[in-house]
């Protein structure tokens, strides 16, 4: 399958800080990516649709102005998640979608990145 | 996207096959199911979808009613490394969107 990175994979910083997440897709190009942000036992839950050249599609209840989204590239999508509080500690996960000439779209997942605000 | 039911919790023992069950008794005509899954703190893994007919890969097997409203994931030998919490999503096959259910923590043992 294809491989998704995301960089870096855990981060510790102190409130009120910023902290960018980078998701690259390493060997196809995806036009479209979608951000997961994920708590201690529960479900993923979608935080955001980036498109490639425009702006991201966020989800209801989700801040567009606290999690700035860039997808720049056909490999590559960062999130910022600006002026962190310690309720922003999460798992972040991000996905690349690859269109498939048949009906099934495939999503390809990033390892996740373990975000902790102190 | 069909709301999928699936139990919150099950054992199997090493070496044996693993049944994980999901209901979907809403699912609309061109809505497949997919299954993923996701080992502790590590990104969900794509194991296998289906329409209408039972699929097999590698992976795994998956069985769909003929209904279409039930479908179960068979890993045939379970292993330790497949301990992981199993989601069932049911969606239109172009649509981009995932959305994850609670899923299934599926904890194999020894």
């Amino acid at each position: 399958g294809a491989v998704v990175s995301q960089h870096p994979s855990w981060v510790i910083c102190k409130s009120g800080t910023s902290v960018k997440i980078e998701c690259r897709s390493l060997d196809f190009q995806a036009t479209t990516m979608f951000w997961y942000r994920q708590f201690p036992k529960q479900s993923l839950m979608l935080m955001a649709t980036s498109n490639e050249g425009s702006k991201a599609t966020y989800e209801q209840g989700v801040e567009k102005d606290k999690f700035l989204i860039n997808h720049a590239s056909l490999t590559l999508s960062t999130l910022t998640v600006t002026s962190a509080h310690p309720e922003d500690s999460s798992f972040y996960i991000c996905s690349a979608h690859r269109p498939r000439t048949s009906t099934h779209n495939e999503q390809f997942f990033g390892p996740g990145t373990r975000l902790t605000v102190l | 996207d069909a709301k999928t039911t699936q139990p919150t919790s099950m054992d199997c023992a090493e070496g044996r096959a693993a049944n994980l069950p999901c209901n979907h008794s809403t699912i609309s005509g061109n809505e497949y199911v997919y299954w993923y899954r996701q080992i502790h703190s590590q990104g969900p893994q794509y194991i296998i979808h289906g329409l209408k007919n039972n699929e097999t890969n590698e992976m795994a097997s998956l069985i769909i009613t003929e209904d279409r409203k039930s479908s179960t994931l068979i890993l045939p030998h379970a292993t330790l490394r497949d301990t992981a919490v199993y989601y069932c999503i049911v969606r239109i096959g172009s649509a981009r969107q995932l959305t994850f259910g609670s899923g299934t923590q599926l904890t194999v043992l020894p």
